[in-house]
Parts: structure tokens; C-alpha cells; sequence
């Protein structure tokens, strides 16, 4: 199946710890996205690669690192866990004229406990 | 900044009606307009992307009008059935950086 794939699902961790999450498309998209969406439900960009190179890093904390190794992956580390972490984070893919919009991966819905 | 706003915030409606979403934003300087749906717990499904030289886009029950010199989408959906009951989000790609800026979204309920 053509898609963008995250993994995992879900992620329970305790304060403090360190994690990843893992993104790939099959798209043959070269720009990937990370977006977090919070309690409320509002989405927001974080950080925006393009062929493995950033052009996007929102106002985040440096806790949260993206690694692209190629243009088909892009994984968020995110060091130091807290509380207010907790929200579920979409990877998106799209291509590079952005002519066939956005594709969603099903999100990794993150607790900080 | 592109600001991106949708009303209303929610929407109860019974079965069989007709409804419209609307989604407004700010900076017409637009790449493209994107409609998705999201259902609890899941991730987003792209419904319909209207280009900046496109008026309109339909698939099924749906159709997504753009105005960019008003700096506004609608998302008419015809004769809603209880499977159309999720959030409806819009989504406006910048042109100058690769990002998109969503709306809050409009959580539609479909009674049966």
C-alpha cells in the first residue's frame, strides 16, 4: 500500500525518558513534515524536511530533534520527556510542487506519565 | 502569518440535510487549499485539494469551492448521513515555505 507509515501507534513513557518515532512514505514524495496536535485538537507544524534537509523548524524545544537519513524517512527523537509532551504527532509527506497536496500518516499518540 | 480560521467550531445536523463548512484565511497568496477529515483517534484523510487557479473541486457528496480574493472555502456536503459525523479540517499551504497552516477545524455530528 502506498502511504505514509508511523510507528508506533502508541507511546506510554515516564518523565524524563527519551523516545522516537518513526515515519516513512512509499510516496516518492521528497518534503516530509512533522505536526503536533494537542488536547484541543489544534494542529501545528514543527519541522519540514526536503530531500533530508530542514526548512522548517517551528518554535520548538530543542528536546525534539527530526533526523531524515533519506528522503523517505523522517524520525522525531524527542529527549527529556514532560507532561506537557503528550499529544499525538502526524508525520505528512508531500511533493515538491505540492500540486496533489498532503498525505497524512495515521499519528503516534504520545502520554507522558 | 497566515491565519486560518473555520465556523463554525461545531455542527449538529439530522440526516439528509445539506451543509455547508466554511473556511476563511488571510493571506490570498495561496499555493492550494486542502479539505480533510479527521474521525476520533485517527489520523487525517484528505477529502478534496482545490488549486489556486481552481474555483471548485467535487468527488461524491462533496463539493469544495475556493475563493482567493475573498480568502474563502466552503466544503458543501450534500445529504449528510451519520457517517459523514467527524472534524473537518482546511488546510492552506504557504507559498514562500513548506508548510501548511490549519484550521481549527469544524467537528460535524450527523444525527440519524
Amino acid at each position: 500500500d502506498t502511504a505514509v507509515s508511523q510507528t508506533p501507534k502508541y507511546l506510554v513513557t515516564q518523565m524524563g525518558n527519551d523516545k522516537s518515532i518513526k515515519c516513512e512514505q512509499n510516496l516518492g514524495h521528497d518534503t516530509m513534515y512533522w505536526y503536533k496536535q494537542d488536547s484541543k485538537k489544534f494542529l501545528k507544524i514543527m519541522f519540514s524536511y526536503n530531500n533530508k534537509e530542514l526548512i522548517i523548524n517551528e518554535t520548538v524545544p530543542n528536546r525534539f530533534s527530526p533526523k531524515s537519513p533519506d528522503k523517505a524517512h523522517l524520525n522525531l527523537h524527542i529527549n527529556s520527556l514532560e507532561l506537557g509532551d503528550s499529544a499525538v504527532y502526524f508525520c505528512a509527506s508531500s511533493a515538491r510542487d505540492r500540486d496533489h497536496g498532503y498525505t497524512f500518516g495515521s499519528g503516534t499518540r504520545l502520554t507522558v506519565v | 502569518k497566515q491565519e486560518v480560521t473555520q465556523i463554525p467550531a461545531a455542527l449538529s445536523v439530522p440526516e439528509g440535510e445539506n451543509l455547508v463548512l466554511n473556511c476563511s484565511f488571510t493571506d490570498s497568496a495561496i499555493y492550494n487549499l486542502q479539505w480533510f477529515r479527521q474521525d476520533p483517534g485517527k489520523g487525517l484523510t484528505s477529502l478534496l485539494l482545490i488549486q489556486s487557479s481552481q474555483r471548485e473541486q467535487t468527488s461524491g457528496r462533496l463539493n469544495a469551492s475556493l475563493d482567493k480574493s475573498s480568502g474563502r472555502s466552503t466544503l458543501y456536503i450534500a445529504a449528510s448521513q451519520p457517517g459523514d459525523s467527524a472534524t473537518y479540517l482546511c488546510a492552506v499551504p504557504n507559498t514562500n515555505a513548506g508548510k501548511s497552516t490549519f484550521g481549527d477545524g469544524t467537528t460535524l455530528t450527523v444525527k440519524p
